[in-house]
């Protein structure tokens, strides 16, 4: 499969677990944030995303937790399986007007083990 | 599948040539974005085009230009290839373009400079 990156964070979990990743952004003036999923040889593909007048929003299995305070992003996973192993990326973006730019984190590769 | 395609799969090249990598978007999606990926700067916008035009700019070489078709389709032109463009261009597309529109990326082309 395709790398995408050599010195990326690193988060291995066994199966049925809950996975936690981290993700701490920049620009304090960001107000939309999202969780990108890549796994191996694919392009990212969309998790979840939340607002800046938010702390927390829920998925099918996961959730996203803003603390806008320290500026960071969390994204949980409940009863991690197999198939979320990847790399996850959190992008942010300052929205407004025309402009438009998803900046994005390094990315964590998340490995399950069965 | 994400409805978003790109070709080719993939491209090996020589320093100086000149590439043209091509991108369908979903249908219905009016925006298309395209993104780097590589090793050491991990994934980064480069450019937006909504309905034939230009919307946002990121971190895009001068050497490196694209532009939407009335079809909707997108092309990124690479010229004088460096080693250093080796990577993987990832197309994305929206349906307004807008900040908290979901994208989808397409499966990638990876670009070899040899």
């Amino acid at each position: 499969g395709e790398s995408v990156g050599l010195h990326l964070p690193t988060l291995s979990v066994q199966e049925g677990d809950n996975s936690i990743i981290n993700c701490a952004y920049s620009n304090s003036a960001s107000d939309y944030f999202i969780w990108y999923k890549q796994e191996s040889g694919k392009g990212p593909q969309f998790i979840i995303d939340i607002r800046s007048n938010m702390d927390k929003r829920q998925g099918q299995r996961v959730t996203v937790l803003l603390n806008k305070t320290v500026k960071h992003l969390s994204l949980q996973i409940a009863a991690t399986q197999p198939g979320d192993s990847a790399v996850y990326f959190c992008a942010e973006n300052v929205s407004g007007g025309s402009n438009y730019k998803l900046t994005f984190g390094k990315g964590t590769l998340l490995t399950v083990n069965p | 599948d994400s409805g978003v395609t790109q070709t080719p799969k993939h491209l090996i090249t020589a320093t100086g040539q000149r590439v043209t990598l091509r991108c369908s978007p979903r249908s219905g999606d009016l925006s298309v974005y395209w993104y780097q990926q590589s090793l050491d700067q991990g994934l980064q916008f480069l450019i937006q085009y909504y309905n034939g035009e230009e919307r946002a700019k990121g971190n895009i070489l001068e050497r490196f230009s694209a532009q939407q078709f009335p079809d909707l389709h997108s092309e990124l032109n690479l010229s004088s290839l460096e080693l250093g463009d080796s990577a993987l261009y990832f197309c994305a597309s929206s349906k307004q373009g807008l900040a908290h529109n979901e994208q989808f990326f397409g499966p990638g082309t990876r670009l070899t400079v040899l």
